[in-house]
């Protein structure tokens, strides 16, 4: 079965902490993308970032860093000194078959001043 | 245009009413995506274009579900005889390449009374 699980639904920070929302994902297939999107309350899905499978480098981008492990299924995201303006739904995506995108339920992150 | 635009963006649709939702990709992208984004949850795939070949039409939810891409560019997804459970904000991506890093419009939010 081709599956993303989201196991935090909602999390919240208060401003200047670190956070890390947690991606696990199934799938048969040897070749396979995950990606993170961002919704803000506008609706638009927003890229983050896209990985391959067959590479396992870690990725920082800005106070965004991705740390993804094939031994444990697992594509996590951490925001570093986190800001009001990151609340939002972030969503983990699996894409598999080049064409067949399955993503997780979500988790809500709500930054507090 | 500068990205994926979905109109309307907003549409309220008495029971058994058709609807029609449009999706301008990005000029130049050959893939374009159908998603279906019930409250609280994370997207769901619906259907596939590439150009103007339906690739994949397998998430489309009933027979009640169509999708045309007749040039390669604008696409049409139809919904005849609406129900209550087809009120959710429907999602159009386009992509440059297979397995690229989708662009999402803003979504349609069908409500259906």
């Amino acid at each position: 079965a081709q599956k993303v699980t989201q196991a935090q639904t909602e999390i919240s920070v208060v401003e200047k902490e670190d956070v890390t929302l947690d991606c696990v994902y199934e799938t048969r297939d040897t070749t396979y993308y995950l990606f993170w999107y961002k919704q803000p309350p506008s609706g638009e899905l927003v890229f983050l970032i896209r990985r391959n499978s067959f590479d396992e480098q870690n990725e920082i981008s800005g106070r965004y860093s991705w740390n993804f492990q094939k031994s444990t299924s697992s594509f996590n995201f951490t925001i570093t000194a986190s800001q009001v303006v990151d609340s939002a739904v972030y969503f983990c995506a699996l894409l598999y078959n080049n064409n067949d995108m399955r993503f997780g339920a979500g988790t809500r992150l709500t930054v507090k001043p | 245009g500068a990205g994926v635009s979905q109109s309307p963006r907003y549409k309220v649709a008495k029971r058994g009413q058709d609807v029609a939702l449009r999706c301008d990709p990005i000029s130049g992208h050959v893939s374009l995506f159908w998603y279906q984004q019930a409250l609280g949850q994370g997207p769901e795939f619906l259907t596939y274009f590439q150009n103007e070949a339906q690739l994949d039409k397998s998430g489309l939810p009933s027979d009640r579900f169509f999708a045309e891409r007749p040039e390669g560019s604008v696409s049409t997804l139809k919904i005849q005889r609406t129900q209550q459970e087809d009120s959710a904000v429907y999602l159009c991506a386009s992509s440059p390449r297979i397995a690229g890093g989708y662009t999402f419009g803003s979504g349609t939010r069908l409500t259906v009374v």
